[in-house]
C-alpha cells in the first residue's frame, strides 16, 4: 500500500469547513482512498473512500487531484463532534496490509 | 444489528497469565482483523482472517495467536501476556465489493499488563 502524508494537527472554527489534505504520490492506479476518523478513545469510523472522481455522501466530500496523489477531505460544517484523529489510507480493497499511520488531529474550537 | 462487538472491554492481568478476546461480527463479513494502538501511535496489524478457518500474520504478530472457527467470531489469544502488549485492541470486519472493502471496528479492548 502507498504511504500517505498528513499534517499533524489542525484547528477549525465551529460552523466553517474543514479541509483536511493527504499527499499520496506513490498511489498506485488500483488503489482507493480511504478516510477514518477516530474520536477519543473509540473504535475508527468510515468516512468516505474514492478511487479518482470526487466523491460526497452524508459526513463528507472527498476531493481527489486529476494525478491522484492528493486529496482533500472536506467537512462542510464542523462541529464540535468533528473533533477527532484523521487517518488517510490508500489501499487495495482486500489488501491483508492496512498502514494508518498517526493522522491529523482536528480540533474544532466553539 | 449490533455490528463488531468486542469483548471484554477492559482487562487487567499479570505478566505470563493467559486472555483471550472475543471479537463478533453479524455483517456477514469475510475478512476480518485485530489491531494494536498505542498512544501516539495508528494502529498496527497483528492478524487478519480471510475466511472461516484461514488466518495470517500482519505487521505486530508475535506473542499473539488467533482463530477462526466460526466466520461470524474472530478469537485473539496471548498466551503468555507481557508489559509490551498493554495496549488497546480493536478488531475490524470487512466484505470485499468491486475491489474496494470498508471496515468496521468494534469499540475497542483495553489490556493494561502488570
Amino acid at each position: 500500500d502507498a504511504k500517505t502524508t498528513q499534517p499533524p494537527s489542525m484547528d477549525c472554527a465551529e460552523g466553517r469547513a474543514a479541509n483536511l489534505p493527504c499527499n499520496h504520490s506513490t498511489i498506485s492506479g488500483n488503489e482507493y482512498v480511504y478516510w477514518y476518523r477516530q474520536i477519543h478513545s473509540q473504535g475508527p469510523q468510515y468516512i468516505i473512500h474514492g478511487l479518482k472522481n470526487n466523491e460526497t455522501n452524508e459526513m463528507a466530500s472527498l476531493i481527489i487531484t486529476e494525478d491522484r496523489k492528493s486529496s482533500t477531505l472536506i467537512l462542510p460544517h464542523a462541529t464540535l463532534r468533528d473533533t477527532a484523529v484523521y487517518y488517510c489510507i490508500v489501499r487495495v480493497g482486500g489488501y491483508q496490509k492496512v498502514t494508518f499511520g498517526t493522522g491529523t488531529k482536528l480540533q474544532v474550537i466553539p | 444489528n449490533a455490528g463488531v462487538t468486542q469483548t471484554p472491554k477492559f482487562r487487567v492481568l499479570k505478566t505470563g497469565q493467559s486472555m483471550t478476546l472475543l471479537c463478533a461480527q453479524d455483517m456477514n463479513h469475510e475478512y476480518m482483523y485485530w489491531y494494536r494502538q498505542d498512544p501516539g501511535m495508528g494502529l498496527r496489524l497483528i492478524h487478519y482472517s480471510v475466511g472461516e478457518g484461514t488466518t495470517a500474520k500482519g505487521e505486530v504478530p508475535d506473542g499473539y495467536n488467533v482463530s477462526r472457527l466460526k466466520k461470524q467470531n474472530f478469537l485473539l489469544g496471548l498466551e503468555s501476556a507481557a508489559p509490551s502488549q498493554t495496549s488497546v485492541y480493536f478488531c475490524a470486519s470487512s466484505r470485499l465489493a468491486r475491489g474496494t472493502d470498508t471496515q468496521y471496528f468494534g469499540p475497542g479492548t483495553r489490556l493494561t499488563v502488570l
